[in-house]
C-alpha cells in the first residue's frame, strides 16, 4: 500500500533552515506529484509547493517563493523540503501529500505531519 | 489569486444534514475536493472532482458544484463526523493549489 513517512520533529531558532524528508514506498515514485502542505497551529492548510519526481521540476506558492527548495533522490523514493530564513510564523506541522491515482489533483495520500518549532 | 471562503462553523444535531459551502469566482468551472480533517490527524480525503467519492467514503457524503459555490453535503451525520473540512482547487490561473480557510462542524 502507498506509504509516505516524513522525518521526525524539528527546533530550530530564527534565521536557521530546516529540512523535512518524505519517503515514500507502495508505488511508483516517479509516477505523481507530490506536494508539500502546512498547517500552523489552529490555522488552516497552506500550500507551499508541489515537485515532479519524474524530472525533478518544482512550482513554489509565490510567498514561499526565494526561501523553499524541495528535492527528490529517486534512489531512495524520498522528497524533501528545506525552508530557509525561518521566522516564529513557519511554526507549523508540514505534511507531504500525494496526488491520488486517478491523478484530478487531489491528495489521496498524507504523511503523518512533521511539527517544525521556529522559536529563540 | 484565487480565494476560497468557507464560513468558520457549521452546527448540526446528529442525524440531520449538514452542508458546507465554498466559495470562489466561478468555482464551477473548477474541480473541487473537500477533505476533513480531526485534532491531530493528517487530512483525510471525503470528496474528490465535485462529486466522486474515494473508497471507503460513506454514501453519506456527497458534493455539487455550480457557478460561484461548491458545497459539501453529510446526510445523517454522526457524531464521528464532527472535524474541520477543508476545499481545495486548482487554480490554473497561478498554477497553484488553493484550499479555503476551513469549517469547523460540530454536532450537537
Amino acid at each position: 500500500q502507498v506509504q509516505l513517512v516524513q522525518s521526525g520533529a524539528e527546533v530550530k531558532k530564527p534565521g536557521a533552515s530546516v529540512k523535512v524528508s518524505c519517503k515514500t514506498s507502495g508505488y511508483t515514485f516517479t509516477t505523481y506529484s507530490l506536494h508539500w502542505v502546512r498547517q500552523a497551529p489552529g490555522q488552516g492548510l497552506e500550500w507551499i509547493g508541489m515537485i515532479s519526481p519524474s524530472g525533478g521540476s518544482t512550482n513554489y506558492a509565490q510567498r514561499f517563493q526565494g526561501r523553499v527548495t524541495m528535492t527528490r533522490d529517486t534512489s531512495t523514493s524520498t522528497v524533501n523540503m528545506e525552508l530557509s530564513s525561518l521566522r516564529s510564523n513557519d511554526t507549523a506541522v508540514y505534511y507531504c501529500a500525494r496526488v491520488s491515482d486517478h491523478d484530478d489533483g487531489d491528495y489521496g495520500y498524507w504523511g503523518q505531519g512533521t511539527l517544525v518549532t521556529v522559536s529563540s | 489569486s484565487y480565494v476560497l471562503t468557507q464560513p468558520p462553523s457549521v452546527s448540526v444535531a446528529p442525524g440531520k444534514t449538514a452542508t458546507i459551502s465554498c466559495g470562489g469566482n466561478n468555482i464551477g468551472r473548477k474541480g473541487v475536493h473537500w477533505y476533513h480533517q480531526k485534532p491531530g490527524q493528517a487530512p483525510v480525503l471525503v470528496i474528490y472532482y465535485d462529486t466522486d467519492r474515494p473508497p471507503g467514503i460513506p454514501e453519506r457524503f456527497s458534493g455539487s458544484n455550480s457557478g460561484n459555490t461548491a458545497t459539501l453535503t453529510i446526510s445523517r451525520v454522526e457524531a464521528g463526523d464532527e472535524a474541520d473540512y477543508y476545499c481545495q482547487v486548482w487554480d490554473s490561473s497561478s498554477d497553484h493549489v488553493v484550499f479555503g480557510g476551513g469549517t469547523k462542524l460540530t454536532v450537537l
